[in-house]
């Protein structure tokens, strides 16, 4: 039990268009879950907080108009970048929050490569 | 300066030695000190996690924090080539599914 699934797994895009990453958790539910960034040799960076049916809670310095997310069910959130640019690429991990227990799952990433 | 360091190795080890894992943190706040294990192309997974200071047993693996040095450690026992992993530190400071500050990991391979 406790998945999650990231969809793409891999997307290449050309800078300038948008691209959507799904997060899902496939055996529960889950009212919060995170975004996470980690550029090469970097660490995991919280990007936002996503709640079901509420605004994301964003970190300093990530623009909200930049990544998009979007919460609607209690098993999905999508993260849109827009108008990605090469300083963009970066490997996105989401995990989601089991509700009413203080435990997270993390999916298995999504790799983004903008030209 | 981060607020957490960890040295991304990579650290080479043979089989059934003992690794020692560590990070050290700037900010006191945190209370929750956690190891994650990353395969290749996998989700980051929760080993062990521990409330302030002190030691936490679990099979092979035992994680030590000292709040004091602001310094915590993850011992892996007899090590084997399935422990051949990233291993991320992680800290929050109310609780395993709150916001959590990485380390940036370090890659453990364990050879035959």
């Amino acid at each position: 039990g406790a998945v999650v699934s990231q969809h793409p797994s891999r997307v290449i895009c050309k800078s300038g268009t948008s691209v959507k990453i799904e997060c899902r958790s496939l055996d529960f539910q889950a009212t919060t879950m995170f975004w996470y960034r980690q550029f090469p040799k970097q660490s995991l960076m919280l990007m936002a907080t996503s709640n079901e049916g509420s605004k994301a809670t964003y970190e300093q310095g990530v623009e909200k108009d930049k990544f998009l997310i979007n919460h609607a069910s209690l098993t999905l959130s999508t993260l849109t970048v827009t108008s990605a640019h090469p300083e963009d690429s970066s490997f996105y991990i989401c995990s989601a929050k089991i509700d009413r227990a203080d435990t997270q799952y993390f999916g298995p990433g999504t790799r983004l490569t903008v030209l | 300066q981060k607020e957490v360091e960890q040295d991304p190795g990579p650290l080479s080890v043979p089989e059934g030695a003992i690794v020692s894992l560590n990070c050290t943190y700037s900010n006191s706040a945190f209370q929750y000190f956690m190891w994650y294990r990353q395969y290749s192309r996998k989700g980051p997974e929760l080993l062990m996690y521990t409330y302030s200071s002190g030691n936490k047993e679990d099979g092979r693996f035992t994680a030590q924090v000292d709040k004091s040095s602001k310094y915590i450690s993850l011992f892996i026992r007899d090590s084997q080539p399935s422990d051949s992993a990233t291993y991320l530190c992680a800290m929050s400071y109310t609780g395993t599914a709150s916001k959590l500050t990485f380390g940036t990991g370090t890659r453990l391979q364990v050879t035959l």
